[in-house]
């Protein structure tokens, strides 16, 4: 069964990097694409971008370039760094398998920007 | 970008009844080159993740109830619960993958 655990601050202060990592148990990274998703009371749903271990990865435009995906194949997780973040980036973050239909998510974790 | 929007916001209904949601993408989501249309359905269970429930517009994912289904293509899709349970209160989300940036719809409550 696989399961997905993100682990990060919930806490970042405005203009600061946001710093993420998703760890994957019951399948291999390498195996699948991986996503960062996050939702907000204000904007819903959103695609932050994805990973595969082709080194393959997109993310959604509206975050510029503020956003970088990286994998670790041998601690078997990956990660996500927001730079810059601004109050428009507090959510709840979760990190899920697949960058099309998405079929397994974490939990989620709350991250808030305040200083 | 793509705009998905979800019809109605939110709906009441009794259990046992059937239930439809609708979903209209911006513009189609349906490859030409596969003939697939890159659609998703989401249910989101208070308190819960997102789950994943139909893909490609029509395909059940692994252990979904036979209640769920999907239907449509091109720019308009539908999810119906044939006959509402009660674990089945939950905001419902629609999403295209066809292209980056992947979107999503503004959701559907759904309460008893």
């Amino acid at each position: 069964q696989v399961q997905l655990q993100e682990s990060g601050p919930g806490l970042v202060r405005p203009s600061e990097t946001l710093s993420l990592t998703c760890a994957v148990s019951g399948t291999s990274v390498t195996s699948y694409y991986w996503s960062w998703m996050r939702q907000s009371p204000g904007k819903g749903l959103e695609w932050v971008g994805y990973i595969h271990h082709t080194g393959s990865t997109d993310h959604n435009p509206s975050l510029k370039n503020r956003v970088t995906i990286s994998m670790d194949r041998i601690q078997n997780h990956f990660s996500l760094k927001l730079t810059a973040v601004i109050d428009a980036d507090t959510a709840v973050y979760y990190c899920t398998r697949g960058h099309w239909a998405l079929d397994c998510w974490s939990q989620g974790t709350l991250v808030t920007v305040s200083s | 970008d793509i705009v998905m929007s979800q019809s109605p916001d939110s709906l009441a209904v009794s259990l046992g009844e059937r239930v439809t949601i609708n979903c209209k993408s911006s513009q189609s989501v349906l490859s030409t080159s596969d003939n697939k249309n890159y659609f998703a359905w989401y249910q989101q269970r208070p308190g819960q993740p997102p789950k994943l429930l139909v893909y490609w517009a029509s395909t059940r994912d692994s252990g979904v109830p036979a209640r769920f289904s999907g239907s449509g293509s091109g720019t308009d899709f539908t999810l119906t619960i044939s006959s509402l349970q009660a674990e089945d209160v939950a905001v419902y989300y629609c999403q295209q993958y066809y292209i980056s940036p992947y979107t999503f719809g503004q959701g559907t409550k759904l309460d008893i």
